[in-house]
């Protein structure tokens, strides 16, 4: 098993510029989350969902949009990159209990 | 804003001691989860802790939780180089929230050889 993949690894947007993450999990799980990570701080929710086709917002969706079209896909899409969105991002799902984590995604945006 | 609030900030110890790291929180809980994350990777699950259990153990690490006092430790024992990375605790909230996970800052712990 694969576990949770995120791709792109890396990527550099320029301000304005608009691109899609995307995680893939193959356990089967209902719930599946995104998260950003700036230096030296824990994680914060972006959004999440709990099933196939449900969405919801966490801490901080501002500027952020997602969708689960397919139970094992969550992608998480910024229409308009600013710097402020420059940050690790990293997708988990669960089933229940404990979250499994993918590798994370490093966005810089210039 | 983050739920937990984690002690120390970072901490630097030599191999074969033990660490200690300490996390607060502010709302009720449905478990406690601790995780560890390694330079530049994902994080990955330790232990989880119930709101109902106040003591648990998983090789050499022990997690204690006072729900009284909304606040958790990890415990490391007979540290290795190895452990050097961030811990994370983290609080969910139950599946009526979605099982989301709201992270504390982190402890940086250092083992030095």
């Amino acid at each position: 098993n694969a576990g949770v993949t995120q791709t792109p690894k890396f990527r550099v947007l320029k301000t304005g510029q608009s691109m899609t993450l995307l995680c893939a999990q193959d356990m089967n799980h209902e719930y599946m989350y995104w998260y950003r990570q700036d230096p030296g701080m824990g994680l914060r929710l972006i959004h999440y969902s709990v099933g196939e086709g449900t969405t919801a917002k966490g801490e901080v969706p501002d500027g952020y949009n997602v969708s689960r079209l397919k139970k094992q896909n969550f992608l998480l899409g910024l229409e308009s990159a600013a710097p402020s969105q420059t940050s690790v991002y990293f997708c988990a799902s669960s089933y229940i209990g404990e979250q499994y984590f993918g590798p994370g995604t490093r966005l810089t945006v210039t | 804003s983050q739920q937990g609030e984690e002690d120390p900030q970072a901490l630097s110890i030599q191999e074969g001691e033990n660490a200690t790291m300490n996390c607060s929180y502010k709302t009720s809980i449905n478990n406690l989860q601790w995780y560890r994350q390694n330079s530049g990777r994902g994080l990955v699950h330790l232990i989880l802790i119930r709101s109902n259990e106040r003591e648990k153990h998983s090789g050499r690490l022990r997690v204690t939780l006072d729900t009284s006092k909304k606040s958790s430790s990890l415990l490391i024992t007979a540290s290795r180089a190895a452990d050097t990375a961030s811990y994370f605790c983290a609080t969910d909230a139950g599946s009526a929230a979605g099982n989301k996970l709201t992270f504390g800052g982190g402890t940086r712990v250092l083992v030095k050889p």
